[in-house]
């Protein structure tokens, strides 16, 4: 039931443009995205929810498609600040409503160089 | 600052004792979680709890205890200590009322020896 995540790493220019994947094997109610950055705690980044709407922080946007059981997590033009493991996610229970117990991805470790 | 503190930051436990981790927030949140991160297999749940007075078994509960006996403390146990525990330890707390996103706690990194 984990979600699988993709690429397992990327590395950035400064300025470069990234996206990472998420994909369940279940039917997907919303999705959470979070950045941990080494050493530190998760630090909550969006949610989507049920609908295929798309959110933004900084210049960070996501898409969520509820058919394809996905989303997309887009960084554009990197900066320095981005580096860290993202992890998404989903909601383990049947309910799947905007917040539930999360199972998260096995991350995406993002290094943007000067 | 609201938030939420976790208690102790880091610990070298002899396998076999017994060791509580703590967790206080101060924002109200209904929902508490309490996660471990090991390298390569990302955060997974221990143990969670809706509300004050319940808890309920996540993805890896065996070997670990939970009581949420008020809205604010979520203490983890483990009552004997074994090395595969050895692991970085998260409490996160959110509002699933409002759905909210997650809030974490700065971790515990415990060694069981």
């Amino acid at each position: 039931q984990q979600p699988v995540q993709s690429p397992q790493a990327v590395i950035l220019r400064e300025g470069e443009d990234a996206v990472i994947n998420c994909s369940s094997s279940k039917a997907l109610y919303s999705v959470h995205w979070y950045r941990q950055k080494h050493g530190e705690a998760p630090v909550f980044l969006m949610i989507l929810l049920k609908g295929g709407e798309q959110k933004g922080h900084e210049k960070i946007s996501a898409s969520f498609n509820e058919k394809k059981q996905q989303s997309s997590l887009y960084l554009t033009a990197s900066q320095l600040s981005y580096s860290g493991t993202y992890f998404c996610g989903t909601p383990t229970g049947v309910y799947g409503g905007a917040t539930n117990k999360l199972i998260f991805g096995t991350g995406t470790l993002l290094a943007v160089q000067p | 600052i609201a938030g939420i503190t976790q208690a102790p930051t880091s610990q070298i436990l002899a396998a076999g004792r017994r060791m509580t981790l703590r967790c206080t927030q101060d924002m109200r949140h209904n929902a508490m979680y309490w996660y471990r991160q090991d390298l390569g297999l990302g955060l997974r749940l221990i143990h969670y709890s809706n509300t004050a007075g319940t808890t309920g078994k996540g993805e890896v509960p065996d070997g670990y205890s939970v009581s949420r006996a008020n809205t604010d403390d979520f203490p983890l146990t483990l009552a004997s200590a074994v090395p595969s525990q050895t692991s970085v330890y998260f409490c996160a707390s959110s509002d699933s009322n409002r759905g909210s996103g997650y809030t974490f706690g700065s971790g515990t990194r415990l060694t069981v020896v």
